[in-house]
């Protein structure tokens, strides 16, 4: 399977505030990532799909504008919350798809918290 | 809409009692279904994708069945390291590679 790095593993701003999250496909390249977001029991969600060479493809119900998404290199994918608020704080983990099968392998996480 | 629903929300197990966890879904087709586990602050980890009904997966103490309404995790003799969420998701034959989320069933195991 793949492996997923993500970067920072925990953060904290104030709210109106942006913050950026990493996602770094190790072990081979990635044309396609995703973001998803996870809310205390609640399930996974995706946010968006973030595609190198093209704009992401967000789900129903997610601001584009205020989760910008670039997908820079075959191995990086970065999520940007911007002005963000005490409603963000959340679990906010990215995935890369195996190769040449349907499964996705997850980062670690990253621990969003807005004050 | 695609729907995952798992069952028991939670569990507690003796070590060594053995037992299963559902997962029942809903979805116009089935590319696959996945099994994931899920420690405190981490992201899932993959353990099994099932593809048609009648396919079984095992690895180690899990065995992961598959029916064309639901998947069931069977845990045979159970260790407290296998004490986690264990999420389940489907997904649609549709162009998007999307993975919809049961909200899992978290397990505990007592020695």
């Amino acid at each position: 399977g793949a492996v997923v790095s993500q970067h920072p593993s925990r953060v904290i701003c104030k709210s109106g505030t942006s913050v950026k999250i990493e996602c770094r496909s190790l072990d081979f390249q990635a044309t396609t990532m995703f973001w998803y977001r996870q809310f205390p029991k609640k399930s996974l969600m995706l946010m968006a799909t973030s595609n190198e060479g093209s704009k992401a493809t967000y789900e129903q119900g997610v601001e584009k504008d205020k989760f910008l998404i670039n997908h820079a290199s075959l191995t990086l994918s970065t999520l940007t919350v911007t002005s963000a608020h005490p409603e963000d704080s959340s679990f906010y983990i990215c995935s890369v798809p195996g190769q040449g099968t349907y499964e996705q392998y997850f980062g670690p996480g990253t621990r969003l918290t807005v004050t | 809409e695609d729907q995952v629903t798992q069952s028991p929300e939670a569990l507690r197990l003796q070590e060594g009692e053995s037992s299963s966890l559902n997962c029942s879904y809903t979805v116009s087709g089935l590319r696959g279904l996945f099994w994931y586990r899920q420690d405190p602050g981490k992201g899932p980890e993959f353990l099994f994708t099932l593809y048609s009904a009648g396919e079984e997966k095992e690895k180690e103490r899990l065995k992961a069945t598959l029916t064309k309404k639901e998947s069931f995790l069977h845990i045979t003799a159970p260790k407290p390291e296998d004490s986690a969420t264990y999420l389940c998701a489907v997904q649609d034959q549709g162009g998007s590679e999307k993975l919809v989320f049961g909200k899992g069933t978290k397990l505990t195991v007592n020695p």
